[in-house]
């Protein structure tokens, strides 16, 4: 079974900053399948990418996604207040789908 | 607008099954293009993939629960199903119900249900 790990697992930083997030997986898997979501407190997560980087519908371009084989990255280009929150990475390739643990970001 | 909506009961015994209904709106669940998932996330834990199941009745389960976990559907009314038997205090969660997509992975989500097991 694929394992995703996610790193760091608090980010800390101030809105106007980039953050980097990153999600790897225990063996290589197709990028095709490779999603993020962010979660805000008391809500659903909420799809932002799919496919390693495509953005879903009506997220904004500060949000992008990259990588290939075991290595992913979803980039905030410039962190907004509301953009604070614990973003998660699933892979959804197999019949068999998993989550990340999560990255929290955090206001410095 | 898709919508998704589940009901059930909140609260449930040690050892009794857990039983939980996702009602979609807006859209047939008998679409060709999706299965239909389960999701879970324990206070204060990450999500966790419980499986999912397509209007035919064809299910995948994640190996942790496999043995525990029934999904269905009814197309009739438009909604699909989990039952997950011989609860734990370690089954209490919030249990969110979403479409699962091929290409755009799990898109739209219910807004969850907090299940509680405790007598």
């Amino acid at each position: 079974d694929i394992v995703l790990t996610q790193s760091p697992g608090t980010l800390s930083l101030s809105p106007g900053e980039r953050g980097t997030l990153s999600c790897r997986a225990s063996q290589s898997v197709s990028s095709s399948y490779l999603a993020w979501y962010q979660q805000k407190p008391g809500q659903a997560p909420r799809l932002l990418i799919y496919g390693t980087s495509s953005r879903a519908t009506g997220i904004p371009d500060r949000f992008s996604g990259s990588g290939s084989g075991t290595d992913f990255t979803l980039t905030i280009s410039r962190l907004e207040p509301e953009d604070f929150a614990v973003y998660y990475c699933q892979y959804y390739g197999s019949s068999l789908w998993t989550f990340g643990q999560g990255t929290k970001v955090d206001i410095k | 607008q898709l919508q998704l909506r589940e009901s059930g009961p909140r609260l449930v015994k040690p050892s009794e099954t857990l039983s939980l209904t996702c009602t979609v709106s807006g859209g047939s669940i008998t679409s060709t293009s999706y299965y239909w998932g389960w999701i879970r996330q324990p206070p204060g834990k990450g999500l966790e993939w419980i499986g999912s199941v397509y209007y035919s009745g064809s299910t995948y389960y994640t190996p942790s629960l496999r043995s525990r976990v029934t999904m269905s559907v009814d197309t009739s009314k438009n909604h699909f199903s989990l039952k997950l038997k011989s609860v734990t205090a370690a089954d209490t969660a919030v249990y969110y119900c979403a479409r699962a997509d091929w290409q755009l992975a799990n898109d739209f989500w219910g807004q969850g249900a907090l299940v509680t097991v405790s007598s």
